[in-house]
Formats: structure tokens, sequence, C-alpha cells
């Protein structure tokens, strides 16, 4: 099975800070994503992936950047964390960008920024 | 581009008796239909999908789906439920062509079910 891990299950942040999410997808995957998570809004798109240092903005890349090095990893930053940004963040993979067999997750990173 | 609608927020069941999770999309192209449950604390797995063939797909832990293009509606169902079926349900709908698979969710629904 695919396994998708993400680094944190929590993490508390000051207002301002920079702060890295980290994905590691252990099979050898195409597709990348990051959505956030919040009540009765369901999930949202902010960015994906379709290779190596390729990124495409979904429906709420602001506040947000991404980085993809190694075809492996999926990191999104926020550049100066603010309260809003205080969510669920969940990352997927998808095996290829040519037919949509569903996403495989991450366990998710409980953000709060204070 | 593709939208999901989950009209209800919350669906309370006995144990043992049937559930129907509702679902609507709307979509320009043909699409893929997605069904996946959340257990508290923990990410999203798949429970079935719809890519073509035949329009009910049975997925894991006896759910099944239905993929009505008249009424573009891909409800999900269970004829007996289960405690441990008490978790949060999203339908998502990606585009057969263009988007790059992108996944558009519902908001969700709670499945709560009661003794």
């Amino acid at each position: 099975d695919v396994k998708v891990t993400q680094s944190s299950r929590y993490l508390v942040k000051r207002t301002g800070e920079k702060v890295f999410l980290e994905c590691v997808q252990d099979m050898d995957h195409e597709n990348m994503f990051w959505y956030r998570q919040d009540p009765g809004l369901g999930l949202r798109l902010i960015y994906f992936s379709y290779d190596v240092k390729m990124k495409e903005k979904g429906d709420i890349p602001e506040g947000y950047s991404v980085s993809r090095e190694k075809k492996e990893r999926f990191s999104l930053i926020l550049e100066s964390a603010s309260t809003n940004q205080t969510s669920m963040y969940l990352c997927a993979t998808d095996a290829t960008a040519r037919k949509n067999y569903g996403y495989t997750f991450g366990s998710g990173t409980r953000l709060t920024v204070v | 581009a593709q939208s999901v609608t989950q009209l209800d927020s919350q669906v309370p069941v006995f144990e043992e008796a049937p559930v129907e999770l509702r679902c609507n999309y709307s979509s320009s192209v043909s699409v893929y239909l997605f069904w996946y449950v959340q257990y508290p604390n923990q990410g999203l797995q798949l429970l079935l999908k719809y890519l073509s063939g035949s329009t009910l797909v049975k997925g894991i832990n006896g759910f099944e789906a239905e993929f009505n293009k008249s009424q573009t509606s891909f409800h999900l169902r269970k004829p007996s439920v289960h405690i441990s079926d008490t978790a949060e349900y999203f339908c998502a709908v990606s585009g057969v062509t263009g988007g790059g698979n992108k996944l558009t969710f519902g908001t969700g629904t709670q499945l709560k079910v009661e003794l």
C-alpha cells in the first residue's frame, strides 16, 4: 500500500512565524496535493504538483507556497502564519495525471496559530 | 469546473438500520465520483469510486453507491449500519478530461450511529 506520511500530527505556531508542513510518499506517485479542512467547509485545495519542481495553484493559495524538489516530498509553506490559517492540513497523492484512481491521504496535521 | 453538494450535514441513525447519504454534483464534462470516510483524528480513506461501467458501485465495509447521470447524483447507501460506521463522509468529483485529477469535495456528512 502507498503510504503518505505527514511529519507532524499537531503543531502550535505563533503569528508571523514561517511554518513548514512536510509530506512524504513512499511510492512513485506523480501527483501530490495539499488541502485544508475546516468544519462546514469540507476540503479546499491549496496547491498541487504533477511533477518535480512543478506546482499549480488550487482554490485558496493566498498566504501559502509549496516546494517539490524531489518526487516523494511535497512541502507546504506558510510564509507568515496568521490565526485564520488555524486548520487541519491534509496531504494527498495520486498515481498519475492520466486517470484519477482516487487519492491516498496522509493522517493530517492540525495546525494552531496563536 | 465541478461542484458537489451534500445536503445533509448530519445524519443520525440507529444501529442495524439502513442509511443513505446524499450527494449531488454539477459538471460540464463527464465525471469520476468518489466517496471517502474520515474517522476522528484521521485522514480520509477511499470507500468507493465510479470511473466507468456499471452504475452500481460496491465499496469497503458494506457500502455501495449508485451513479445516476440524469439526476447528477451519487448517493451512498448501507443496508444495515454498525456503531463503527460513525464517521464523517465526503463525496468528491473530478472531471474525466482536463483538471489534472483535481478532486472537488463536498462539505461532508457526519453519520452518527446510535444504539
